[in-house]
C-alpha cells in the first residue's frame, strides 16, 4: 500500500516564475492539505481539498493556488515566486473526519 | 494572536525518560497533536488526545490539561533512533491545525 507522494522531490525556480507541486494521497484517503515548511520552523497550514473543493485556507496570498482531481490527487501552484517562498512543501493526507494525518516526504523548492 | 511554544533543543541519555512540553494560546481547541519527524524526512503521527489526561502508547505517552493549555509528550526507555524533531499541533476552532516550531532532541550513548 503506497503511502503519500509527492513530486518532484528536489525544485529550483528562479523569482518571478511558477512552480506546480504534485501529490498521491495514501489509498482510501480523500482529503488533501498542503503545508510550507521553512527550516527549523513547524508546518505551516496552506488549504485543504475535499471533493474536488478548496474547503479550508490558511494565512496565505493568492499567488498559491490549488487543485484535487477525481482521483483525489492534487496539486499546488506558486506564482510570481519570492526568495521567501523557499521552504519544504509537504502534503498530507487522510480521510475525512478522520484526525490522523499522513504526510509525504516532501518538495524541497529553492527559489533563486 | 495563536501561540505554540516547545523548547527549541533537547539532549537526554539513550535508556533514560524524557518530558516534552508543549503550552498553546489558540482560538478553540479540537485536540492537540504530537508529530515525530526525522531529518529530512515527513512528519509522523505520535498521538492524539481530545480530552484531559495520559495517553499511553508504548514507550510513548502524552499527556493533556485544556485548562491550563499544556501538553506533554514522554519518552521512555530512549533508544537512538529517537533523535528527531518532535512537534506538537492543536486544532483550533476552525479546524485548522496550528503547530509549534518543533523540539529537536538529541540523544546521547
Amino acid at each position: 500500500d503506497a503511502g503519500v507522494t509527492q513530486s518532484p522531490t528536489h525544485l529550483i525556480k528562479t523569482r518571478g516564475q511558477q512552480v506546480t507541486l504534485r501529490c498521491s494521497p495514501k489509498s482510501g484517503h480523500d482529503t488533501v492539505s498542503w503545508y510550507q515548511q521553512a527550516l527549523g520552523q513547524g508546518p505551516q497550514f496552506i488549504f485543504q481539498y475535499y471533493e474536488e473543493e478548496e474547503r479550508q485556507r490558511g494565512n496565505f496570498p493568492d499567488r498559491f493556488s490549488g487543485h484535487q482531481f477525481p482521483n483525489y490527487s492534487s496539486e499546488l501552484n506558486v506564482n510570481a515566486l519570492l526568495l521567501g517562498d523557499s521552504a519544504l512543501y509537504l502534503c498530507a493526507s487522510s480521510f475525512v473526519g478522520e484526525e490522523k494525518l499522513f504526510f509525504g516526504s516532501g518538495t524541497q523548492l529553492s527559489v533563486l | 494572536g495563536q501561540n505554540i511554544d516547545q523548547p527549541t533543543e533537547m539532549t537526554a541519555t539513550e535508556g533514560a525518560i524524557v518530558q516534552i512540553n508543549c503550552t498553546y494560546q489558540t482560538s478553540g481547541f479540537n485536540g492537540l497533536f504530537w508529530y515525530q519527524q526525522h531529518a529530512g524526512e515527513a512528519p509522523t503521527f505520535l498521538s492524539y488526545n481530545v480530552l484531559d489526561g495520559l495517553e499511553e502508547k508504548g514507550r510513548f505517552s502524552s499527556f493533556l490539561s485544556r485548562s491550563k493549555g499544556y501538553s506533554y509528550l514522554l519518552l521512555k526507555e530512549l533508544q537512538m533512533k529517537d533523535s528527531a524533531s518532535y512537534l506538537c499541533a492543536v486544532k483550533d476552532s476552525n479546524y485548522q491545525l496550528i503547530w509549534g516550531a518543533g523540539t529537536k532532541l538529541i540523544i546521547k550513548p
